[in-house]
């Protein structure tokens, strides 16, 4: 059964619209959620995490996410991109484990 | 950046030979993981160790093996490459295997098995 679900494979967007990536998890146990981010021929590198407490997360370049337990969500949402966000964005989820489990990722292009 | 180096970044090889690719990391980490990249599918896990010579499979280890000698290394060889094990390799530390940790990404191999 997929943990992790990214329904969007790929969002358009202009420049300096808001733009929300969505994730849903599938988990009853304690989860652990992040959100990375993969420019083009590079590696990941981390957005944000939530852990437990505050369920608004911020993270770098201005982006931040919501855990919703009840909806079991944690959408990604930034006010206002830029022509530099474009990028691929994937959420990842832990089940209380030493694993990451990857959802397949969104494209998000930003056009001028 | 997290210091992870991966070695080749890129290689091109036959169907049927044998191919290592490695992971060498300066920070000291426990956990050393190996994920591939394929469009539709995100990342899956291959191997992970936990400690030098401590591996465990991940979701998609069949046709691949692992081995860590030392803290540093972690390598990863395709016993017999098939077309199918064309993809991007990352390679991936974090500091321990507690839930919350971050894990720490390379810069990626990509590997084409032709």
């Amino acid at each position: 059964a997929q943990s992790v679900t990214q329904l969007d494979s790929q969002v358009p967007v202009f420049e300096e619209a808001p733009v929300e990536l969505r994730c849903n998890y599938s988990s009853s146990v304690s989860v652990y959620l992040f959100w990375y981010v993969q420019y083009p021929n590079q590696g990941l590198q981390l957005l944000l995490k939530y852990l437990s407490g505050s369920t608004l997360v911020k993270g770098i370049n201005g982006f931040e996410a919501e855990f919703n337990k009840s909806q079991t969500s944690f959408h990604l949402r930034k006010p206002s991109v830029h022509i530099s966000d474009t990028a691929e964005y994937f959420c990842a989820v832990n089940l209380n484990t030493d694993k990451l489990i990857f959802g397949t990722g969104t494209r998000l292009q930003v056009f001028p | 950046d997290a210091g992870i180096t991966q070695s080749p970044r890129h290689k091109v090889t036959e169907t049927g030979t044998p191919v290592t690719l490695r992971c060498h990391q300066t920070e000291n980490h426990r956990y050393m993981y190996w994920y591939r990249q394929d469009p539709g599918h995100g990342l899956r896990l291959i191997h992970y160790s936990y400690g030098v010579k401590d591996t465990d499979k991940g979701e998609v280890s069949d046709g691949y093996s692992v081995s860590r000698s030392k803290t540093e290394d972690f390598l990863l060889t395709l016993e017999s490459a098939t077309s199918s094990q064309t993809s991007v390799y990352f390679c991936a530390i974090s500091e321990s295997g507690a839930p919350g940790n971050t894990i720490y990404f390379g810069e990626g191999s990509w590997l084409t098995v032709v």
